[in-house]
């Protein structure tokens, strides 16, 4: 069976430094994969997607950026965080475009 | 604009029948998705709907009215465990798998 797995469960970083989050699937193979944000009481925000390694698509100008250097593995990357870029990211991946598999998640608190 | 509309809050109580109500206004449209979220935790996926009509999934019903732009989520038998915030989700193109959520609908169920 497919599985996602996403770390580190929470972060607490101060405003200015860097940020990896990462996530990688098992049990299936090239798969579209998604982040998104989801500010407290909000609706999810797409940020990326990825069809393939290597290919990237940015919805939302911001300040990350995204990777996938691996088939399964998709990760979210900041230089310097800004108090904004706080939330709960979720990486998920597509049932054959039915609906999402989330991981669970990293509530990230930039202070 | 793109846009998902759901109410923000339903109260019910143990046992009875609620529906969840959402309406769209997108680009395109290529399926209804349904997922519910734990307070702390990741959505998971309940349903998903991409032709006209009912989808039954044990206690959960969904319907979808692509002339309306129109579904509902049908929660039946209530129980304490369904107190959560529902999402419903357009997957709006077509190929990538994006889906724009809505704002989501806070679930209270009384005893």
């Amino acid at each position: 069976s497919q599985t996602i797995h996403q770390w580190p469960a929470t972060l607490v970083q101060p405003v200015g430094s860097p940020l990896s989050l990462e996530c990688t699937v098992e049990g299936t193979s090239n798969p579209n994969l998604y982040w998104y944000r989801q500010a407290a009481g909000r609706g999810l925000q797409l940020l990326f997607y990825s069809v393939g390694i290597g290919q990237i698509s940015s919805e939302v100008p911001q300040n990350l950026s995204a990777s996938r250097p691996q088939d399964r593995q998709f990760i979210l990357s900041s230089k310097k965080l800004l108090l904004s870029d706080s939330g709960f990211y979720l990486c998920a991946w597509s049932l054959q475009g039915l609906g999402y598999t989330f991981g669970s998640g990293t509530r990230l608190t930039v202070v | 604009g793109q846009s998902l509309e759901q109410p923000s809050e339903v109260t019910a109580v143990e046992g009875a029948i609620v529906q969840i109500n959402c309406t769209y206004q997108t680009s395109g449209f290529y399926g209804l998705s349904w997922y519910q979220q734990h307070d702390g935790g990741a959505p998971t996926f309940l349903s998903y709907n991409a032709l006209d009509g009912l989808e039954e999934t044990g206690r959960f019903s969904s319907f979808l009215s692509r002339s309306d732009s129109y579904g509902y989520l049908l929660l039946q038998e209530l129980q304490m465990k369904d107190s959560a915030s529902y999402f419903c989700a357009v997957r709006a193109t077509s190929g990538t798998y994006k889906y724009i959520f809505g704002t989501g609908t806070r679930l209270k169920v009384l005893a």
